[in-house]
């Protein structure tokens, strides 16, 4: 497996846009994580999925983030619009979930800078 | 919910001293307990992890230790090497999700 895939990697955007950010989970693996990390808050979890169905998104910020998992495959974390304080990197992990804590793999991340 | 502190925020150590980052977390009935490296511009990564029903465990020079009354953790990384140079982060859950610390800036000084 190719573990996470997170796309795009790098993603420069205008304040006011929509910036859309992918991830691609491991595959059998059950939970999936969407991370925000910066200098001054370090990695903040922003929702969470189980078998596809949203979990906790208590640490979604505000009404201008979303998030879906349409699949078991695929999942995106959407920002609408964006402002500059948006600016972070943006993590996708994924573990086998099934009730039990276990080690969560972390894609590449999405470097996100609005301007 | 969990709220999960760690220190110190920067750790220079010269190579071949051991290292030590401690945490505390806050609910009683978070389980486990995994610590993840992030080297500079990479990923983070599980290097060790430890559940509530173990006090101590090894991984050649990486150990951890939980001490569940006094809701603290920590990670012992004994004969440092450069390339254990990274930010360090802990982590406390329960049921599938966990909090992480601030994290930790190791510097191995050659």
């Amino acid at each position: 497996d190719a573990g996470v895939i997170q796309s795009p990697r790098h993603e420069v955007t205008e304040m006011g846009q929509e910036v859309t950010l992918r991830c691609k989970p491991i595959s059998g693996h059950n939970s999936l994580f969407w991370y925000r990390q910066t200098m001054m808050r370090g990695l903040e979890l922003l929702i969470y999925f189980n078998n596809n169905v949203p979990i906790d998104d208590s640490g979604m910020p505000e009404d201008r983030f979303s998030a879906k998992m349409p699949n078991a495959s695929f999942s995106t974390l959407k920002i609408q619009p964006s402002e500059p304080r948006d600016s972070a990197v943006y993590f996708c992990a994924s573990s086998l979930g099934g009730g039990l804590n276990t080690e969560a793999f972390f894609g590449q991340g999405t470097r996100l800078t609005v301007v | 919910g969990e709220n999960v502190e760690q220190h110190p925020s920067t750790l220079s150590v010269q190579e071949g001293d051991s290292a030590v980052i401690k945490c505390t977390y806050s609910d009683s009935a978070s389980n486990y307990f995994p610590w993840y490296k992030q080297e500079l511009g990479k990923r983070p990564q599980l290097i060790i992890d430890i559940r509530s029903n173990v006090g101590e465990k090894k991984d050649q020079r990486i150990a951890v230790t939980l001490n569940k009354t006094a809701k603290h953790f920590s990670l012992h990384i004994t004969e440092t090497q450069p390339e254990d140079s990274a930010v360090y982060f802990c982590a406390a859950g329960g049921y599938q999700k966990v909090t992480f610390g601030i994290g930790t800036k190791l510097q191995v000084i050659p």
